[in-house]
């Protein structure tokens, strides 16, 4: 049973590019969470998603930034026109019910860099 | 002030010390308490976990929790290199969603 899937495990972006990252929940695992990690910090929520439905976006700035799972592959999340301050680590984790606490596993991390 | 605060560090501990990581939170309504140890450019991995006030062992690592303090920390004793990680807690509140991590605290231990 594959753990949970990101990719690619590191992505480099120009400014104003946009950036596409990728996450495969485990298998039987129809929640997913995203969270950013800046360098030093811990991880804040952005988005948690079931299968084609956003719960809960709270987290997410409101501009360029996006995010989906739909009802095949993989969920994604979007960053368009990227700026430093996009640099950061991305982590998703899934879960098989929707409580996000010790059910949930983690992937190993998209690392974003924009140059 | 912050939902969850912790102390950056490094704390830095000599092998086989005891190792004590702290961490306050806001939220009077948390109910569920994690700990996540995260080694550099790795994801966090669940360590421990914990639901009522007291202590909590496993192994290497008690948890204490005492909620009329708002308070939670971490002991791992006969602290081992491998244990330097980043150490990272996480409050819950019952039916939240999503958890709500604090910086985290890096530990050093030193052969």
């Amino acid at each position: 049973n594959a753990g949970v899937m990101q990719n690619p495990r590191h992505l480099v972006r120009r400014r104003g590019q946009e950036a596409r990252l990728r996450c495969s929940p485990m298998k039987g695992h129809s929640h997913v969470y995203w969270y950013r990690q800046l360098p030093e910090e811990g991880l804040k929520f952005m988005v948690y998603l079931q299968k084609e439905n956003i719960i809960d976006e709270s987290g997410m700035p409101k501009e360029r930034f996006s995010a989906e799972f739909p009802k095949e592959g993989p969920s994604i999340l979007r960053i368009q026109q990227v700026v430093r301050g996009d640099s950061a680590a991305y982590f998703c984790a899934s879960s098989p019910t929707g409580t996000g606490g010790p059910e949930a596993f983690f992937g190993q991390g998209t690392r974003l860099t924009v140059v | 002030q912050k939902e969850v605060e912790q102390n950056s560090g490094p704390l830095s501990v000599p092998e086989g010390a005891i190792a004590s990581l702290n961490c306050t939170y806001s939220d009077r309504g948390s109910q569920s308490f994690f700990w996540y140890r995260q080694y550099s450019g790795k994801s966090p991995e669940l360590i421990m976990s914990i639901y009522s006030n007291g202590d909590k062992e496993d192994g290497r690592f008690t948890a204490q929790l005492n909620k009329a303090s708002q308070y939670v920390s971490l002991l791992i004793r006969d602290s081992q290199p491998s244990d330097s990680a980043t150490y990272l807690c996480a409050p819950s509140r019952t039916g939240r969603r999503a958890l709500t991590f604090g910086s985290g605290t890096r530990l050093q231990v030193q052969p």
